[in-house]
């Protein structure tokens, strides 16, 4: 059964600094894997996905994600935070069916 | 409509009582889940409603969990004699046929006191 870790429950830049949010993930198949970002009150939004073809993926909001199959590594960046990045984010991946099984989240926290 | 919309957005419930948590997905949305999220335990898989097809019930925690959804189009999440264990928010999400990502609504908090 697929799985998806997301390394570190809290993780805390200064603004303008790179963000780096980890997540590796174990599947028996090519996976489709998803970057989500949910706001205090509100529902998930998606940031980006991988489904096939390119392994760097642009998202909205500045964040990029490369998929790395010898890793089974999902990691998300942004190369300057900014204040409304705070959130908590989640990774997730899909095989077969449309399921989607995520990780714990990451709470990010940007300093000013 | 334009998003996915669940309600009520909170609920307070005694223990014990039945409580009815209600999702309308996008319009020509075939496929609807549920997910659970509670502190400190991500979000949990629930049931999967994919066009006519058998849900997928595999994520339900306990027989006091039931799930139903109406013409391809609203679904209602029931629980049953609910336990303060049951508190969460309940997230709706609802997709096209294909891998691409779901859409989610804002959720519906349950607190059982």
């Amino acid at each position: 059964a697929q799985s998806v870790t997301q390394l570190g429950s809290h993780v805390s830049v200064s603004e303008g600094a790179l963000v780096l949010l980890r997540c590796n993930y174990s599947s028996s198949v090519p996976p489709y894997l998803f970057w989500y970002v949910q706001y205090p009150n509100q529902g998930l939004q998606l940031l980006l996905k991988y489904t096939t073809g390119a392994t760097l993926v642009k998202g909205i909001n500045g964040f990029e994600a490369e998929f790395k199959k010898s890793e089974t590594s999902f990691h998300l960046t942004k190369p300057s935070a900014h204040m409304s990045d705070a959130a908590e984010y989640f990774c997730a991946v899909s095989e077969g069916a449309q399921k989607l099984v995520f990780g714990q989240g990451t709470r990010l926290t940007i300093n000013p | 409509g334009a998003g996915v919309s669940q309600s009520p957005s909170n609920k307070v419930t005694e223990k014990g009582k039945d409580v009815e948590l209600r999702c309308d997905p996008i319009s020509g949305h075939t496929a609807l889940y549920w997910y659970r999220q509670s502190l400190g335990q991500g979000l949990e898989f629930l049931i999967y409603f994919q066009g006519n097809s058998a849900p997928d019930k595999s994520g339900l925690p306990s027989d006091r969990f039931s799930a139903e959804r109406t013409g391809g189009s609203v679904s209602t999440l029931t629980i049953q004699r609910t336990q303060q264990e049951d508190s969460a928010v309940y997230l709706c999400a609802s997709s096209l046929r294909d891998r691409g990502g779901y859409t989610f609504g804002s959720g519906t908090r349950l607190t059982v006191v």
